[in-house]
């Protein structure tokens, strides 16, 4: 089956503290997609990122980064110098292929992340 | 680009009357549509996979009549809650996928807020 763990519910950081959001996924693709959003207390979902599996390669986008290690199924993202405005609930979401139909989503539980001043 | 919009934002109802929501695509083509639900403090749960004319696939345990979908063009896909009750309150969230697109990647729309009576 597939699955996606967030095992932090929730975690609080002293604002310009680095922050590293951990997700464990399951599955028998081989080729998928890995995603992170964020999703404010508005409840719009904010896209934060994008990694295919089939680069390993680890990136830096601002004061976003990940760390995608297909071997142990992990993606994690790290906020470095967090503020209180990243304040939110962090989703992974791989894009999996279901045992019939499309590729979709499997949301993990969710990060929430309080950023205090 | 890739916007997607949900009317209304947010509504109110009686027990035991139906509400309509309406998911856009406002600047590109979408083949497929999601569904989600979201209970407070809880994930993204999806319902339903929408395609363009042809019947929606239903996740496990959802009531494909009492939430009705239907997906006439391939910007619109609409969803009605049928003899609404308190325990389908909910915040509802539509993605739209590209027909052009290649890294399965979704757009959501701002969610809906559905509260019953």
């Amino acid at each position: 089956a597939q699955k996606v763990t967030q095992a932090q519910t929730e975690i609080s950081v002293v604002e310009k503290e680095d922050v590293t959001l951990d997700c464990v996924y399951e599955t028998r693709d081989t080729t998928y997609y890995l995603f992170w959003y964020k999703q404010p207390p508005s409840g719009e979902l904010v896209f934060l990122i994008r990694r295919n599996s089939f680069d390993e390669q680890n990136e830096i986008s601002g004061r976003y980064s990940w760390n995608f290690q297909k071997s142990t199924s992990s993606f994690n993202f790290t906020i470095t110098a967090s503020q209180v405005v990243d304040s939110a609930v962090y989703f992974c979401a791989p894009s999996l292929t279901p045992t019939s139909g499309t590729y979709k989503y499997i949301f993990g539980t969710g990060t929430r992340l309080k950023v205090l001043a | 680009g890739a916007v997607v919009s949900q009317h209304p934002s947010w509504v109110i109802c009686k027990s035991g009357t139906s509400v309509k929501i309406e998911c856009r695509s406002l600047d590109f083509q979408a083949t497929t549509m999601f569904w989600y639900r979201q209970f407070p403090k809880q994930s993204l749960m999806l319902m339903a996979t929408s395609n363009e004319g042809s019947k929606a696939t239903y996740e496990q345990g959802v009531e494909k009549d009492k939430f009705l979908i239907n997906h006439a063009s391939l910007t619109l896909s609409t969803l009605t809650v049928t003899s609404a009750h308190p325990e389908d309150s909910s915040f509802y969230i539509c993605s739209a996928r590209m027909t052009s697109g290649v890294n399965n990647e979704q757009f959501f729309g701002p969610g809906t807020r559905l509260t019953v009576l």
